[in-house]
């Protein structure tokens, strides 16, 4: 069975601090994502990544970096937490081809206080 | 630009029929995903088209229109547990990195 792992249910931190919100899957699949998810704003792409050491800026990158360094393993970055980076993080991974879908992990609740 | 539009609240009542309306305008179409978000929880796939017509899955259908840049998903024989947030994506390259470009979602309220 598809499996998303993400580090953390729910993180608290303070602002400015540097916050890795880190996601790995088992499935072997070349993409991985990291989303944002707000009320009344729906799922926002950040980042993606198709292959390792390989990212692309999705729709809302500005405050955020990625890593990947291994297929498995996708990292957000924050480079100095803001209390608008408050949201729910959604992890997802998919294969290649065309009809595959996004498989997402449970998300990490993140709070900026 | 890239568009998706979604209802943003829909209610229904428990053994009837509803239907989730989509559109969409973007750069390119490599096919339009399906999604179910309860609460709290992450989002799961429930269909995929890409070309044009009806896809069956149980419950559940979904039917996909190119020319007019549309979709719906029909929910039968509807049950509280259908109660979520339905999210409607379309794909929008066919290479590298596949990227989802997501509507809203649609809030479904079941009654009894």
């Amino acid at each position: 069975d598809v499996k998303v792992t993400q580090s953390s249910r729910y993180l608290v931190k303070r602002t400015g601090e540097k916050v890795f919100l880190e996601c790995v899957q088992d499935m072997d699949h070349e993409n991985m994502f990291w989303y944002r998810q707000d009320p009344g704003l729906g799922l926002r792409l950040i980042y993606f990544s198709y292959d390792v050491k390989m990212k692309e800026k999705g729709d809302i990158p500005e405050g955020y970096s990625v890593s990947r360094e291994k297929k498995e393993r996708f990292s957000l970055i924050l480079e100095s937490a803001s209390t608008n980076q408050t949201s729910m993080y959604l992890c997802a991974s998919s294969l290649e081809t065309g009809n595959q879908p996004q498989h997402f992990g449970d998300g990490t609740r993140l709070s900026i206080l | 630009g890239q568009n998706i539009d979604q209802p943003t609240e829909m209610t229904a009542t428990e053994g009837a029929i509803v239907q989730i309306n989509c559109t969409y305008q973007t750069s390119g179409f490599n096919g339009l995903f399906w999604y179910q978000q309860h609460a709290g929880e992450a989002p799961t796939f429930l269909s995929y088209n890409v070309l044009d017509g009806l896809e069956e899955k149980g419950r559940f259908s979904s039917f996909l229109s190119r020319s007019k840049g549309y979709s719906y998903l029909l929910l039968k024989e509807l049950q509280m547990k259908d109660s979520a947030s339905y999210l409607c994506a379309v794909r929008d390259r066919v290479n590298q990195g596949g990227k989802l470009i997501f509507g809203q979602g649609t809030e479904l309220s079941v009654k009894p």
